[in-house]
């Protein structure tokens, strides 16, 4: 069976702060993808990253970044100096050979 | 590219009703996956198509059935709406589908309510 955890459900910070978004995933497959997806208040997920479970390698995209750890099956994100339209439910998500599993996902709330 | 576009948007019906909602993928892709996503489930798949066959399903009852075109459009279809089906159905696109390296990527939805 396959699980991901996003223990997080409502995170909320000032514009400016930096915010981390934890995920934490179970599989016994050994190959395995890992997403994160942004849903604004629109309703469509929009994506943002696709990980290997072979490429531990940190990804840094403009304000994002994402710290994948096999060892803890962690993948968390991170968006330094937020602001007001990082605000949504972002998810994370992992792909086996069989299915693409969602966590329940965190709600992102950046006020000024 | 367009992405990948879904209809119609919003929709209401009535317990016992049926309806059948649009997916048309991104170009040059041939899977097609559709998910229900509810406050109480979050996002859950429903089944996923690949050159006009079902290729993988989730535990959905029967009521719940789609298909896909020779064109990759798609369609699900509700049959006997429950009020449990309210809901943000989400369709999503991918090249081929049954890679894990590959990224599915979504419509905005169709949002029914089941009064």
């Amino acid at each position: 069976a396959q699980k991901v955890t996003q223990a997080q459900t409502e995170i909320s910070v000032v514009e400016k702060e930096d915010v981390t978004l934890d995920c934490v995933y179970e599989t016994r497959d050994t190959t395995y993808y890992l997403f994160w997806y942004k849903q604004p208040p629109s309703g469509e997920l929009v994506f943002l990253i696709r990980r290997n479970s072979f490429d531990e390698q940190n990804e840094i995209s403009g304000r994002y970044s994402w710290n994948f750890q096999k060892s803890t099956s962690s993948f968390n994100f991170t968006i330094t100096a937020s602001q007001v339209v990082d605000s949504a439910v972002y998810f994370c998500a992992l792909k086996t050979a069989s299915k693409l599993t969602f966590g329940t996902g965190t709600r992102l709330q950046v006020t000024l | 590219k367009a992405g990948v576009t879904q209809t119609p948007r919003y929709l209401i019906k009535t317990r016992g009703q049926q309806v059948t909602l649009s997916c048309s993928p991104i170009s040059g892709h041939r899977s097609v996956s559709w998910y229900q996503q509810t406050p109480g489930q979050g996002l859950q798949f429903l089944f996923e198509y690949f050159s006009e066959t079902q290729r993988n399903k989730g535990n959905f009852p029967g009521r719940f059935s789609g298909r896909q075109f020779s064109n990759s459009r798609s369609e699900m279809n509700v049959s006997t709406l429950e009020l449990g089906d309210s809901a943000l159905y989400l369709c999503a696109s991918s090249l081929a589908g049954s890679g894990r390296e590959e990224t599915q990527y979504f419509g905005p939805g169709t949002r029914l309510l089941v009064l």
